[in-house]
């Protein structure tokens, strides 16, 4: 158990729509990620978010933005679903913010289906 | 995009073999990670290796780190049936500190 928890754990969606994910990170952890996990493929980084700012982001198009709040908790956001949508989107958090990305502690992550 | 590169891309062991897993990645690295996930659950974090450390040892993990071959290998002893399980090597490039690229992953199954 790392102490991060990820909502919901499944869900399916209609291509079109829209869907939050959302994430509680570990005491103590200032910064969250979010990746992407397509099935059969290592994760694939959307972006970070660090003291509530984005601090880096991945190859991925505008719909898919994000929030973090005063809590260290976060927010993913998909507009516009499509179907290569569907996949594992993992939340993990850690102590690391601007600084060398260190260990990171995986939620179980929240899988999207997206018909 | 992926970064590493894992290989084998599966490994099946009878139980009490030693399992060798490699991985080449292509950027300069401030440090290299290995991951574990079980069943498309969340990843467990196993081991991290600095850019300027060659060897690491954690029980029965053995990690070592090749900059001039961009390379890295996990051993893991005397496995168990609960090592049954994906690996994955993962990398934080320098000029990228946000960030971990992940590789591909490798399906480890022992045998009991």
């Amino acid at each position: 158990e790392t102490g991060v928890t990820q909502s919901p754990t499944h869900l399916i969606k209609t291509r079109g729509q829209q869907v939050t994910l959302r994430c509680s990170s570990q005491s103590g952890h200032n910064t969250v990620s979010w990746y992407q996990q397509a099935l059969g493929q290592g994760p694939q980084f959307i972006f970070q978010y660090y003291r509530e700012e984005e601090n880096g982001r991945g190859n991925f198009p505008p719909r898919f933005s994000g929030l973090q709040f005063p809590n260290y908790s976060s927010e993913l956001n998909v507009n516009a679903l499509e179907l290569d949508d569907s996949a594992l989107y993992l939340c993990a958090s850690s102590f690391s913010g601007r600084a060398r990305t260190g260990e990171l502690f995986f939620g179980e992550g929240s899988r999207l289906t997206v018909l | 995009s992926q970064q590493g590169e894992e290989d084998p891309q599966a490994l099946s062991i009878q139980e009490g073999e030693n399992a060798t897993m490699n991985c080449s990645y292509k950027t300069s690295i401030n440090n290299l990670q290995w991951y574990r996930q079980n069943s498309g659950r969340g990843l467990v974090h196993l081991i991290l290796i600095r850019s300027n450390e060659r060897e690491k040892h954690s029980g029965r993990l053995r990690v070592t780190l090749d900059t001039s071959k961009k390379s890295s290998s996990l051993l893991i002893t005397a496995s168990r049936a609960a090592d049954t399980a994906s690996y994955f090597c993962a990398t934080v490039s320098t000029g990228a500190n946000s960030k971990l690229t992940f590789g591909k992953g490798i399906t480890l199954s022992v045998r009991p």
